[in-house]
């Protein structure tokens, strides 16, 4: 089966800028997660969509960042504007809460930015 | 709140040695699940195991074994006969079943590197 898609791979931006990221989820996958990982550090919950609605977004800086599943498949994030802390790896991951394996989430590869 | 800590940053090891990683976790859940993942310089989490927490039966596959022990908290990972393949940063996680979907809290990982 095909993985978690994620694009760009790198995006290299200037402070207050703004900046998206896509990510398509396994088909079938109902769960959608953003992930950030800082430099060094695990990876931190950004927000956790279940189908196009939110489940949790409680660790999202809502100030700066915002995202959406319209329509419960391929979602997107976005950052506006950047900061020089917000460079990282975002990670998108996806779960099928309904089978046999509904405790493990596959992950994308991730988008590297770097905010300059 | 629920936490994991890998305490070892770093580990560097000879190819063929035993290499074993820690991980402790604390969680309020007396219903939960701790997993391994694999991040190899690509940048994708590979998932390695999940272990709920009713089952403190150790797990064996291949080279790798994994140790749970609820009375001290902790879920070991070893690698037996390192391989320079083996080198990656390797993440504990655990997701507490209250929790609606699968979110997964990290360590800070346990980056291992295994020279020939």
């Amino acid at each position: 089966e095909a993985g978690v898609a994620q694009s760009p791979r790198y995006k290299i931006i200037e402070k207050r800028q703004s900046v998206a990221f896509w990510c398509n989820p396994i088909s079938g996958h109902a769960t959608l997660y953003w992930y950030q990982q800082i430099l060094g550090q695990g990876p931190k919950l950004l927000i956790q969509f279940q189908n196009n609605g939110v489940v949790d977004d409680s660790q999202l800086p809502k100030d700066r960042f915002s995202a959406e599943r319209l329509k419960g498949v391929d979602s997107t994030l976005k950052i506006q504007p950047a900061k020089l802390e917000d460079s990282a790896v975002y990670l998108c991951a996806s779960s099928d809460p309904h089978g046999i394996r509904n405790t493990e989430a596959f992950f994308g590869q991730g988008t590297r930015l770097t905010v300059v | 709140a629920q936490k994991v800590t890998q305490a070892q940053t770093e580990i560097s090891v000879v190819e063929k040695e035993d290499v074993t990683l820690d991980c402790v976790y604390e969680t309020r859940d007396t219903t939960y699940y701790l997993f391994w993942y694999k991040q190899p310089p690509s940048g994708e989490l590979v998932f390695l195991i999940r272990r709920n927490s009713f089952d403190e039966q150790n797990e064996i596959s291949g080279r790798y074994s994994w140790n749970f022990q609820k009375s001290t908290s902790s879920f070991n990972f070893t690698i037996t006969a390192s391989q320079v393949v083996d080198s990656a940063v390797y993440f504990c996680a655990l997701s507490e079943a209250r929790n609606a979907g699968n979110m997964l809290t990290f360590g800070g990982g346990t980056r291992l590197m295994v020279k020939p």
